[in-house]
């Protein structure tokens, strides 16, 4: 079955790490995002990624950074940096057609704790 | 810049009950509009869309029309169940300089009692 996976579903960190959250998406979508959901705020774009070996700032990127070396992967890593990274952490990915507004698909999320 | 505005929860109601959320955007052009759900613990799940004026979305018993005269893309349910109970989030996704973004509201929250 085609889809996004996110991996783990909980992560806990002691403060001073860094730690590296996985999305991985047999779609074969080219365009990949990275979310932060906390409670009454709705999804934050932290990075997002329209193509292979590249990738933007969303709103909120501070701290953390990500790579796109192949188009199936889009890693984030959340640095000690992040002064409050306890969150859920969505990824998406959707096909990127120009002049066609589509739809994204998320993953199940992963749900960082700084301990 | 684009944005997306709907109603704070949390919104109670009892099962059968009618179920409106209320979404507005702000966008040039002509955005697509999305209503995603999300269940406890889980991502977000795509409940329905629409990609031009007057065009109805509609899954698993909820409509919304896109309504470009009222900038809206409101939510509806005739009869809500236990089950649908979940937070909801609508969404555009407009092309802008080249790229793509999904611009979500804040969500609002369902609890459906029996």
């Amino acid at each position: 079955d085609g889809g996004i996976t996110q991996s783990p579903k909980y992560l806990f960190r002691k403060e001073g790490q860094n730690v590296t959250l996985s999305c991985e998406q047999n779609l074969n979508h080219d365009a990949m995002y990275w979310y932060r959901q906390d409670p009454g705020q709705g999804l934050r774009l932290i990075y997002y990624s329209q193509i292979v070996n590249d990738f933007q700032k969303g709103d909120i990127a501070e701290g953390y950074s990500v790579s796109r070396e192949k188009k199936e992967s889009f890693p984030l890593t959340v640095t000690s940096a992040q002064k409050n990274p306890t969150a859920f952490y969505l990824c998406a990915s959707r096909i990127s057609v120009e002049g066609l507004n589509t739809e994204a698909f998320f993953g199940q999320g992963t749900r960082l704790t700084v301990v | 810049g684009n944005s997306v505005t709907q109603m704070e929860g949390p919104v109670t109601l009892s099962e059968e009950a009618f179920l409106t959320i209320n979404c507005t955007y702000t966008a040039t052009g002509y955005p697509s509009l999305f209503w995603y759900v999300q269940y406890p613990g889980e991502g977000l799940q795509l409940l329905l869309k629409a990609t031009k004026a007057d065009d109805k979305g509609s899954n698993k018993g909820f409509e919304a029309t896109y309504r470009k005269e009222t900038t809206s893309f409101h939510l509806e349910k005739g009869s809500v169940q236990v089950s649908d109970s979940a937070v909801y989030f609508c969404a555009l996704s407009r092309a802008q300089g080249g790229s793509e973004k999904l611009v979500f509201g804040k969500g609002t929250k369902l609890t459906v009692n029996p």
